[in-house]
């Protein structure tokens, strides 16, 4: 079993400029999280994507959009980066139960 | 007043010792709690998932929970150098309900 797969491991963008990151879930998993964290802090919960819809929603702005495809798989978009959008962004897939496993991360840098 | 509070440390013991990690938190809602394991610059790693108060041990780790008090712990026995990671606790309302963490207690586990 891979566990959860996250790409790409890191990159670097300009403000204003636009990023997607990507999410393969774990094998059996229906449900995708993505969190937000910054150096030195606990993760931040941005939204929960189950059955193709956003079910859950933190307190993030409209620039950070996603998707859930029919394979579970998912993206997260970040619109008018700016540079406190610079973080590890995990994703974090789960099943019915709810015990939720995480991906290595991407790592943002905004200059 | 953060709804999970947690010492953001470091803490530092010899290899051999009894390590004990804590995290109060303020939201009576809270059912499920959880302790992730992460190392520098990667995804946290799933240690204890318990629900509701009482204790759970697994291995060297055990996680106990006081909802009476709002307080959580987790002990590490015989505490090893490969357990020098930051130990962040998460809990949430419900099943597969977005996670509210802590900060992290980094510790250090000295030869």
């Amino acid at each position: 079993d891979a566990g959860v797969t996250q790409s790409p491991t890191h990159l670097i963008k300009t403000r204003g400029q636009q990023v997607t990151l990507r999410c393969s879930p774990k094998s059996g998993h229906d449900t995708v999280s993505w969190y937000q964290q910054a150096l030195g802090q606990g993760p931040q919960f941005i939204f929960q994507y189950y059955e193709e819809e956003e079910r859950q929603r933190g307190n993030f702005p409209d620039r950070f959009s996603g998707h859930q495809f029919p394979n579970y798989s998912s993206e997260l978009n970040v619109n008018a980066l700016l540079l406190g959008d610079s973080a590890l962004y995990l994703c974090a897939s789960s099943s019915t139960w709810g015990e939720q496993y995480f991906g290595p991360g991407t790592r943002l840098t905004v200059t | 007043q953060k709804e999970v509070e947690q010492d953001p440390g470091p803490l530092s013991v010899p290899e051999g010792a009894i390590v004990s990690l804590n995290c109060t938190y303020s939201n009576s809602a809270f059912q499920y709690f959880m302790w992730y394991r992460q190392y520098s610059r990667k995804g946290p790693e799933l240690l204890m998932y318990t629900y509701s108060s009482g204790n759970k041990e697994d291995g060297r780790f055990t996680a106990q929970v006081d909802k009476s008090s709002k307080y959580i712990s987790l002990f590490i026995r015989d505490s090893q150098p490969s357990d020098s990671a930051t130990y962040l606790c998460a809990m949430s309302v419900d099943s597969n309900y977005q996670l509210i963490w802590g900060a992290g207690t980094k510790l250090i586990i000295k030869p």
